[in-house]
C-alpha cells in the first residue's frame, strides 16, 4: 500500500540552525498538509498546500516558516532559525481529495532543538 | 474559528469494558468527520463518515454521525490492552484536530 515518507526520522539541531524536513506524499494525491506535535500535546495544523500554493496557515506558522514543493514529488517544511519550542514530532499528511477521503501521515520526524 | 472538541480527555478501564468516546465540532463547511488512533507515532487511520445515522464498523470499532448534534461518537466494545491510545477525531475542510481522547486500558 502507498504510504507518506519522511526523512530524516530524528533530526537534532542547535538554536538559531536552519532545518528542512522532507516529505514524499503518496503519488497521486493533490493535498499536503504539515502538522506538529509538541510532547504530550494535541496534533496541531501547520499548513495546507494545494496546486502548488499554500491554501491555509496557522498563527504558528510564522516567518520563520516555509514549505516548498521543489518537484513532483518532495515537500519540505523549512525553520529558518530554530528556537527551543520549536521541540516536537513534525508530521506530513497528504489526501487524495479535499472532502471524500482520509488523510494519510508519515511517520513523522522528531526535531530537537538545543 | 472553527472548533472540535473532543471528551473525555483522558479514560482508564479495564480489559473487556466498552468505551465511547465522544467529539463535536463547530465548523462552517462541514463535509466529514475522520477518527484517528495514535499510539507510539503518526495516527493512523480508522473511519470517515459523511453521512449521518450510518455506523461504520471495524472489529470491535464502530462509529456514528450525527449531523443534527454536530458530533459523533465512537465506540470500542470488549476492549483490550492494544486498544491503550489516543483517539483523534477531525473535520475535512478544516483540518484541525480535536485534543484527543488518552485511552488506558488496563489488563
Amino acid at each position: 500500500e502507498p504510504e507518506v515518507t519522511q526523512t530524516p526520522s530524528h533530526q537534532v539541531t542547535q538554536m538559531g540552525q536552519e532545518v528542512i524536513l522532507r516529505c514524499v506524499p503518496i503519488s497521486n494525491h493533490l493535498y499536503f498538509y504539515w502538522y506538529r506535535q509538541i510532547l504530550g500535546q494535541k496534533v496541531e495544523f501547520l499548513v495546507s498546500f494545494y496546486n502548488n500554493e499554500i491554501s491555509e496557515k496557522s498563527e504558528i506558522f510564522d516567518d520563520q516558516f516555509s514549505v516548498e514543493r521543489p518537484d513532483g514529488s518532495n515537500f519540505t517544511l523549512k525553520i529558518r532559525s530554530t528556537k527551543l519550542e520549536d521541540s516536537a514530532m513534525y508530521f506530513c499528511a497528504s489526501m487524495l481529495t479535499l472532502y471524500n477521503s482520509p488523510l494519510h501521515f508519515g511517520n513523522g520526524t522528531r526535531l530537537t532543538v538545543t | 474559528e472553527d472548533k472540535v472538541v473532543q471528551s473525555p480527555l483522558s479514560l482508564v478501564v479495564h480489559e473487556g469494558d466498552t468505551v465511547t468516546l465522544n467529539c463535536s465540532y463547530e465548523v462552517t463547511n462541514f463535509r466529514s468527520l475522520l477518527w484517528y488512533k495514535q499510539e507510539k507515532k503518526a495516527p493512523t487511520f480508522l473511519f470517515m463518515l459523511t453521512s449521518s445515522g450510518i455506523e461504520k464498523k471495524s472489529g470491535r470499532l464502530s462509529s456514528i454521525l450525527d449531523k443534527k448534534e454536530l458530533s459523533s461518537i465512537l465506540n470500542i466494545t470488549a476492549t483490550q490492552t492494544g486498544d491503550s491510545a489516543i483517539y483523534l477525531c477531525a473535520v475535512t475542510g478544516d483540518m484541525r484536530f480535536g485534543a484527543g481522547t488518552r485511552l488506558t486500558v488496563k489488563p
